[in-house]
């Protein structure tokens, strides 16, 4: 199975907003709602931000949402803070009854 | 508060088996609702899945590796273990467990990850 596909890197300014996307194909991403984004940052285990697309776990800033369109999955965070400097990952379920990654995104707060 | 803690060899040598066990407590790894699974990350490079199981034996794996891995839970000991056979420096990584609702990558608890080296 191909890993989803992610930019490598994004930025922005504190208090900005920034859009990271996730691309798979229709045996993916485009088609299920079980699309997940995970934030890891550097020598921590990934943590749960966003799943089932648009659904936010108990304790997670409503300044992180989701979204899709077709085979592309996005992850939005809103007012950006020097915290949210870290990797994002994406994740989705597949048709082979499997589990797919993206690549990962660094997030830079600049 | 559930807690999931990776343990096994940190070296391993190339072509032997690696073994890895996560021990479950603040929860039951028999919940029907629950998959545990394995996950690897190479130094510097992004998450693999590995494979979940379901604690009555249904198991699901990443094709890439479907060959080499096996994937074993143990209710007695409320635990799961990873076997990844004929490894190679590829498979350097940090492996961490984790719980997922159902099959799907609703992954809400992790372990801490253990790195496990392969060289000789």
């Amino acid at each position: 199975q191909s890993a989803l596909t992610q930019p490598a890197s994004v930025s922005g300014s504190p208090g900005q907003s920034i859009t990271i996307s996730c691309t798979g194909t229709s045996s993916d991403v485009g088609g299920y709602n079980y699309v997940s984004w995970y934030q890891q940052h550097p020598g921590k285990a990934p943590k749960l931000m966003i799943y089932d697309v648009t659904s936010r776990p108990s304790g997670v800033s409503n300044r992180f949402s989701g979204s899709k369109s077709g085979n592309t999955a996005s992850l939005t965070i809103s007012g950006l803070q020097a915290e949210d400097e870290a990797d994002y990952y994406c994740s989705s379920f597949t048709s082979s009854s499997t589990l797919v990654f993206g690549g990962g995104t660094k997030l830079t707060v600049l | 508060q559930l807690q999931l803690q990776e343990s096994g060899p940190g070296l391993v040598k190339p072509s032997e088996t690696l073994s890895l066990t996560c021990s479950v407590s603040g929860g039951s790894v028999s919940s029907s609702s629950y998959y545990w699974g394995w996950i690897r990350q190479p130094p510097g490079k992004g998450l693999e899945w590995i494979g979940s199981i379901h604690y009555s034996g249904s198991t699901y794996f990443n094709p890439s590796l479907k060959s080499r891995v096996t994937i074993s839970v143990d209710t007695s000991k409320n635990q799961l273990s990873l076997k990844l056979s004929s490894v190679t420096a590829a498979d350097t990584a940090v492996y961490y467990c984790a719980r997922s609702y159902y099959l799907q990558p609703k992954i809400d608890y992790w372990g801490q990850g253990t790195l496990v080296t392969v060289s000789s």
